[in-house]
């Protein structure tokens, strides 16, 4: 159980293009999904909280501009990376709330050229 | 604000050794999860520990929760190559669902 997947799983696209990731619950509903960035070697880093049917919370520094989450439906959050430049080239995992225990997506490695 | 100091952020050993890897804070948290991450991959849940003083055994891992639910630790015996990744606690403690991350171990176990 509280398998979560993303897709795509990496994606390479041109500047000033727009990037939508997906990240869906597989066996569970998720009222509360969370999207990361992570850099090599590091640890996570949290850029937003999305919540189904309400607008998302992003951290400071996050422009929500930039980072547009949608969370439709239960078992469904998307994270939208629009205007794409070579600095948001990264490692974006979702993860699902299940009691104050997180479940984590493959990961999308995003390459902007 | 709340953060969880890791320790140590890099390690190499020879397979057999044995390592600890420390996650503290001065906050208390509610619970306090072990992540292990591979390269290209998402974090893989290991364990959530929720009780002070708690500890749980995964095979040859060990974690245990403080007292005072502030810190953690990791223990791997007679390490193997196939250990190797970045390990990661985090700790939950507000009614946000939030996690707060420590830094990272990247461990690297050489046959």
């Amino acid at each position: 159980g509280a398998v979560v997947s993303q897709h795509p799983s990496w994606v390479i696209c041109k500047s000033g293009t727009s990037v939508k990731i997906e990240c869906r619950s597989l066996d569970f509903q998720a009222t509360t999904m969370f999207w990361y960035r992570q850099f090599p070697k590091q640890s996570l880093m949290l850029m937003a909280t999305s919540n189904e049917g309400s607008k998302a919370t992003y951290e400071q520094g996050v422009e929500k501009d930039k980072f547009l989450i949608n969370h439709a439906s239960l078992t469904l959050s998307t994270l939208t990376v629009t205007s794409a430049h070579p600095e948001d080239s990264s490692f974006y995992i979702c993860s699902a709330d299940i009691q104050e225990t997180q479940y984590f997506g493959p990961g999308t490695r995003l390459l902007v050229l | 604000t709340q953060l969880l100091e890791q320790s140590p952020q890099f390690l190499s050993i020879q397979e057999g050794e044995n390592l600890t890897v420390y996650c503290n804070s001065s906050s208390v948290f509610s619970s306090l999860q072990w992540y292990r991450q591979e390269p290209g991959e998402g974090p893989v849940l290991l364990v959530t520990v929720v009780t002070g003083g708690e500890v749980k055994k995964l095979k040859r891992l060990t974690f245990q929760f403080g007292d005072a639910r502030k810190d953690s630790s990791l223990h791997i015996t007679a390490a193997q190559p196939g250990d190797t990744g970045l390990y990661l606690c985090a700790g939950a403690g507000g009614n946000t669902g939030k996690l707060i991350f420590g830094q990272g171990t990247t461990l690297q176990v050489k046959p």
